[in-house]
């Protein structure tokens, strides 16, 4: 089974309606973050976590919030979504206690479109 | 800040040929670097990464990269090409646990394997 699992895979949603994507790790990892991916611009931060009473913006966080419901969980949030959100949205953890450099571990991905 | 460069977004190798992936990054302090790869439909997985333990760093797939400091580069070298290869890859930069471990990443290079 896989370490870090994202359900939806892929999401078809329209512009204003409200989504929640969702992550679930095994991995035991306390930090938690959240990626977009777009073509040509890498992956860019939205938020992260340290543990379920941390919360953190990334680089990119309006139009988004999250959830840390526990440890091994962590949605991500378009209250309104546009089109512009339209991309592959990643999921990642690591572990503090690994040590550095902290690597991370990343999902398969949601692919989500707005329409 | 940290940040990376990576130059070219589309690089095209034959089959047995040498493969180079050029990445440059910007730090104020000791990087840690990563290379990942994203094959069709799936998540990022590690390649390899810089510890500052040795300046050349073996990975999987007989992928390798050297870190110069002079250069400030961390380009990613295979000696022989595999149409396996062909996915995209991004070089990525860290300061670790000390930096809430994020991760900064490049535009990305895709990676294409002519027969």
């Amino acid at each position: 089974d896989a370490d870090v699992t994202q359900t939806p895979r892929n999401r078809i949603t329209k512009t204003g309606k409200r989504i929640m994507l969702e992550c679930s790790q095994t991995k035991g990892h306390d930090r938690m973050y959240w990626y977009r991916q777009d073509p040509g611009l890498g992956l860019r931060l939205i938020y992260y976590s340290f543990d379920v009473k941390d919360i953190n913006k990334g680089e990119i966080s309006d139009g988004y919030s999250v959830s840390r419901q526990a440890q091994a969980k962590f949605s991500l949030s378009l209250e309104s979504a546009i089109p512009n959100q339209t991309a592959l949205y990643f999921c990642a953890t690591s572990d503090p206690l690994a040590g550095d450099p902290n690597e991370q571990f990343f999902g398969p991905g949601t692919r989500l479109t707005v329409l | 800040a940290q940040s990376v460069t990576q130059l070219g977004s589309h690089v095209s190798v034959s089959e047995g040929a040498l493969v180079l992936l050029r990445c440059n990054y910007s730090s104020s302090v000791p990087p840690y670097l990563f290379w990942y790869v994203q094959y069709p439909n799936q998540g990022l997985q590690l390649l390899l990464k810089y510890t500052s333990a040795a300046t050349l760093v073996k990975g999987i797939n007989g992928f390798e990269a050297e870190f110069k400091k002079s250069e400030t580069s961390f380009h990613l070298t295979k000696p022989s090409a595999h149409m396996s290869d062909a996915a995209e890859y991004f070089c990525a930069v860290s300061l670790g646990y000390s930096s809430a471990s994020k991760i900064i990443f490049g535009s990305g290079t895709r990676l294409s394997i002519r027969p």
